[in-house]
Protein backbone atom coordinates (compact mmCIF):
# COMPACT_ATOMS: atom_id res chain seq x y z
CA UNK A 1 0.00 0.00 0.00
CA UNK A 2 1.30 3.39 -0.63
CA UNK A 3 2.03 5.52 2.42
CA UNK A 4 3.66 8.46 4.30
CA UNK A 5 4.01 8.44 7.47
CA UNK A 6 5.71 10.97 10.04
CA UNK A 7 6.82 9.54 12.83
CA UNK A 8 7.09 12.56 15.50
CA UNK A 9 3.95 14.47 15.96
CA UNK A 10 5.00 16.85 17.99
CA UNK A 11 8.96 18.09 17.80
CA UNK A 12 10.24 20.90 21.24
CA UNK A 13 13.88 22.31 20.08
CA UNK A 14 15.70 24.97 21.56
CA UNK A 15 16.64 28.29 19.59
CA UNK A 16 19.65 27.68 17.43
CA UNK A 17 19.66 24.47 18.00
CA UNK A 18 19.61 21.98 15.00
CA UNK A 19 16.37 19.87 13.92
CA UNK A 20 15.10 16.98 12.14
CA UNK A 21 11.66 16.08 11.09
CA UNK A 22 11.49 12.72 9.83
CA UNK A 23 9.18 11.78 6.71
CA UNK A 24 9.14 7.93 5.46
CA UNK A 25 7.10 6.75 2.70
CA UNK A 26 5.99 3.42 1.24
CA UNK A 27 5.57 2.45 -2.69
CA UNK A 28 6.62 0.77 -5.74
CA UNK A 29 6.51 3.13 -7.75
CA UNK A 30 8.86 6.26 -8.37
CA UNK A 31 7.41 9.38 -6.24
CA UNK A 32 7.94 12.91 -5.73
CA UNK A 33 7.94 14.51 -2.63
CA UNK A 34 6.86 17.95 -0.79
CA UNK A 35 7.72 19.60 2.68
CA UNK A 36 4.69 21.71 3.55
CA UNK A 37 4.54 24.51 6.12
CA UNK A 38 1.76 25.30 8.37
CA UNK A 39 2.10 28.47 10.07
CA UNK A 40 -0.72 29.22 12.76
CA UNK A 41 -3.76 29.93 11.30
CA UNK A 42 -3.05 30.25 7.70
CA UNK A 43 -2.62 27.46 4.85
CA UNK A 44 0.28 25.18 3.89
CA UNK A 45 2.81 26.80 1.58
CA UNK A 46 5.60 24.75 -0.42
CA UNK A 47 8.77 25.03 1.67
CA UNK A 48 10.63 22.65 -0.83
CA UNK A 49 10.17 19.74 -3.37
CA UNK A 50 12.13 16.57 -5.01
CA UNK A 51 11.44 16.01 -8.66
CA UNK A 52 14.55 14.15 -9.96
CA UNK A 53 18.25 14.94 -10.35
CA UNK A 54 19.69 16.13 -7.22
CA UNK A 55 18.70 13.99 -4.36
CA UNK A 56 19.15 17.30 -1.78
CA UNK A 57 17.23 19.90 -2.11
CA UNK A 58 17.18 23.57 -0.03
CA UNK A 59 15.05 26.14 0.64
CA UNK A 60 15.46 29.63 0.82
CA UNK A 61 15.03 30.07 4.46
CA UNK A 62 17.47 27.84 5.43
CA UNK A 63 15.84 24.02 5.64
CA UNK A 64 16.74 21.51 3.23
CA UNK A 65 16.05 18.11 2.69
CA UNK A 66 17.32 14.65 1.37
CA UNK A 67 16.03 11.65 -1.05
CA UNK A 68 16.63 8.34 0.28
CA UNK A 69 14.96 6.24 -2.25
CA UNK A 70 16.87 3.05 -0.48
CA UNK A 71 15.37 3.85 2.96
CA UNK A 72 12.31 5.43 1.40
CA UNK A 73 12.62 8.63 3.63
CA UNK A 74 12.72 12.42 2.98
CA UNK A 75 13.55 14.01 6.19
CA UNK A 76 13.81 17.63 6.62
CA UNK A 77 16.64 19.58 8.74
CA UNK A 78 17.88 22.51 9.68
CA UNK A 79 21.36 23.42 11.07
CA UNK A 80 20.15 26.18 13.78
CA UNK A 81 16.14 26.63 14.06
CA UNK A 82 14.76 30.23 14.75
CA UNK A 83 11.71 31.32 16.79
CA UNK A 84 9.87 32.25 13.38
CA UNK A 85 10.30 28.54 12.67
CA UNK A 86 7.51 27.39 14.98
CA UNK A 87 4.96 25.97 12.52
CA UNK A 88 3.19 22.63 11.49
CA UNK A 89 5.40 20.47 8.87
CA UNK A 90 3.55 18.33 6.82
CA UNK A 91 5.48 15.83 4.61
CA UNK A 92 3.14 14.71 1.09
CA UNK A 93 3.81 12.48 -1.47
CA UNK A 94 2.55 11.97 -5.29
CA UNK A 95 2.90 8.48 -6.37
CA UNK A 96 3.83 8.10 -10.07
CA UNK A 97 0.63 7.82 -11.97
CA UNK A 98 -1.33 9.45 -9.43
CA UNK A 99 -2.98 13.14 -9.97
CA UNK A 100 -3.19 13.33 -5.64
CA UNK A 101 -0.95 14.73 -2.91
CA UNK A 102 -0.81 11.90 -0.06
CA UNK A 103 0.10 13.84 2.98
CA UNK A 104 1.60 12.64 6.46
CA UNK A 105 0.34 13.38 10.01
CA UNK A 106 2.23 16.61 10.52
CA UNK A 107 4.87 17.53 12.96
CA UNK A 108 4.53 20.42 15.17
CA UNK A 109 7.63 22.23 15.60
CA UNK A 110 8.09 24.20 18.47
CA UNK A 111 11.17 26.41 19.10
CA UNK A 112 11.56 27.19 23.21
CA UNK A 113 14.04 30.59 23.71
CA UNK B 1 -3.07 37.59 -8.40
CA UNK B 2 -5.16 37.00 -5.14
CA UNK B 3 -4.03 32.84 -6.00
CA UNK B 4 -6.74 30.52 -4.25
CA UNK B 5 -9.35 32.44 -1.88
CA UNK B 6 -11.99 30.73 0.32
CA UNK B 7 -15.34 31.86 1.65
CA UNK B 8 -15.89 32.10 4.27
CA UNK B 9 -13.43 32.30 7.14
CA UNK B 10 -15.80 30.65 9.59
CA UNK B 11 -19.06 29.39 10.25
CA UNK B 12 -21.02 27.61 12.59
CA UNK B 13 -23.70 25.17 11.33
CA UNK B 14 -26.47 23.53 13.35
CA UNK B 15 -26.94 19.55 12.45
CA UNK B 16 -29.00 19.30 9.17
CA UNK B 17 -28.05 22.07 7.99
CA UNK B 18 -26.48 22.35 4.47
CA UNK B 19 -23.69 24.76 3.21
CA UNK B 20 -21.40 25.58 0.43
CA UNK B 21 -17.99 26.76 0.94
CA UNK B 22 -16.65 28.79 -1.93
CA UNK B 23 -13.20 28.33 -3.71
CA UNK B 24 -11.90 30.26 -6.47
CA UNK B 25 -9.06 30.76 -8.08
CA UNK B 26 -6.91 33.10 -10.53
CA UNK B 27 -3.89 31.22 -11.89
CA UNK B 28 -5.77 29.47 -14.34
CA UNK B 29 -5.24 26.49 -13.37
CA UNK B 30 -6.35 22.83 -14.60
CA UNK B 31 -6.13 21.07 -11.28
CA UNK B 32 -8.36 21.71 -7.89
CA UNK B 33 -8.45 19.98 -4.72
CA UNK B 34 -10.26 20.29 -1.52
CA UNK B 35 -9.03 19.06 1.68
CA UNK B 36 -10.12 18.57 5.33
CA UNK B 37 -7.40 18.70 8.11
CA UNK B 38 -8.06 17.45 10.84
CA UNK B 39 -5.67 17.56 14.69
CA UNK B 40 -2.89 15.02 13.85
CA UNK B 41 -4.80 13.65 11.17
CA UNK B 42 -2.55 15.26 8.36
CA UNK B 43 -4.92 16.76 5.24
CA UNK B 44 -7.68 14.02 3.64
CA UNK B 45 -8.51 14.56 0.22
CA UNK B 46 -12.16 14.77 0.35
CA UNK B 47 -13.03 15.57 -3.63
CA UNK B 48 -10.52 16.66 -6.81
CA UNK B 49 -11.04 17.87 -10.54
CA UNK B 50 -8.79 18.26 -13.60
CA UNK B 51 -10.97 20.68 -15.50
CA UNK B 52 -13.90 21.90 -15.90
CA UNK B 53 -16.75 19.57 -15.72
CA UNK B 54 -14.65 16.59 -14.68
CA UNK B 55 -14.82 15.48 -10.93
CA UNK B 56 -13.42 12.97 -8.49
CA UNK B 57 -13.63 11.56 -5.48
CA UNK B 58 -10.98 11.15 -3.24
CA UNK B 59 -10.51 9.53 0.62
CA UNK B 60 -12.96 11.10 2.43
CA UNK B 61 -16.05 12.53 -0.14
CA UNK B 62 -19.05 10.88 1.52
CA UNK B 63 -21.60 13.90 3.18
CA UNK B 64 -19.79 16.35 0.26
CA UNK B 65 -20.86 17.10 -3.55
CA UNK B 66 -18.70 19.48 -5.62
CA UNK B 67 -19.46 20.83 -9.11
CA UNK B 68 -17.16 22.52 -11.43
CA UNK B 69 -18.31 24.73 -14.17
CA UNK B 70 -15.59 27.01 -14.69
CA UNK B 71 -11.82 26.81 -14.60
CA UNK B 72 -11.67 29.36 -11.83
CA UNK B 73 -14.60 28.03 -9.19
CA UNK B 74 -14.73 24.54 -7.21
CA UNK B 75 -17.35 24.92 -4.63
CA UNK B 76 -17.97 21.97 -2.02
CA UNK B 77 -21.35 21.22 -0.97
CA UNK B 78 -21.95 19.96 2.58
CA UNK B 79 -25.71 18.69 2.59
CA UNK B 80 -27.41 17.52 5.96
CA UNK B 81 -24.45 18.47 8.21
CA UNK B 82 -22.91 15.97 10.47
CA UNK B 83 -21.15 16.83 13.77
CA UNK B 84 -18.15 15.28 11.94
CA UNK B 85 -18.04 17.59 9.37
CA UNK B 86 -16.08 19.82 11.80
CA UNK B 87 -13.06 20.26 10.56
CA UNK B 88 -10.67 22.74 8.82
CA UNK B 89 -11.26 22.76 5.02
CA UNK B 90 -8.72 23.55 2.46
CA UNK B 91 -8.62 24.41 -0.98
CA UNK B 92 -5.80 24.19 -3.05
CA UNK B 93 -4.83 24.23 -7.24
CA UNK B 94 -2.28 23.10 -9.71
CA UNK B 95 -1.30 24.00 -13.32
CA UNK B 96 -1.71 20.53 -14.89
CA UNK B 97 -0.27 16.85 -14.98
CA UNK B 98 3.56 17.48 -15.20
CA UNK B 99 3.65 20.98 -12.90
CA UNK B 100 3.36 19.26 -9.12
CA UNK B 101 3.29 22.35 -6.91
CA UNK B 102 -0.01 23.01 -5.31
CA UNK B 103 -1.34 26.48 -4.29
CA UNK B 104 -3.25 26.53 -1.10
CA UNK B 105 -6.32 28.95 0.08
CA UNK B 106 -6.49 30.13 3.72
CA UNK B 107 -8.65 27.79 4.73
CA UNK B 108 -12.66 28.13 6.18
CA UNK B 109 -13.33 26.83 9.55
CA UNK B 110 -16.34 24.79 10.01
CA UNK B 111 -18.06 24.10 13.10
CA UNK B 112 -21.54 21.70 13.57
CA UNK B 113 -23.08 21.57 16.71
Amino acid sequence: AQSVTQLDSQVPVFEEAPVELRCNYSSSVSVYLFWYVQYPNQGLQLLLKYLSGSTLVESINGFEAEFNKSQTSFHLRKPSVHISDTAEYFCAVIFQGAQKLVFGQGTRLTINP
Amino acid sequence: NAGVTQTPKFRILKIGQSMTLQCTQDMNHNYMYWYRQDPGMGLKLIYYSVGAGITDKGEVPNGYNVSRSTTEDFPLRLELAAPSQTSVYFCASRTGPQIYEQYFGPGTRLTVT
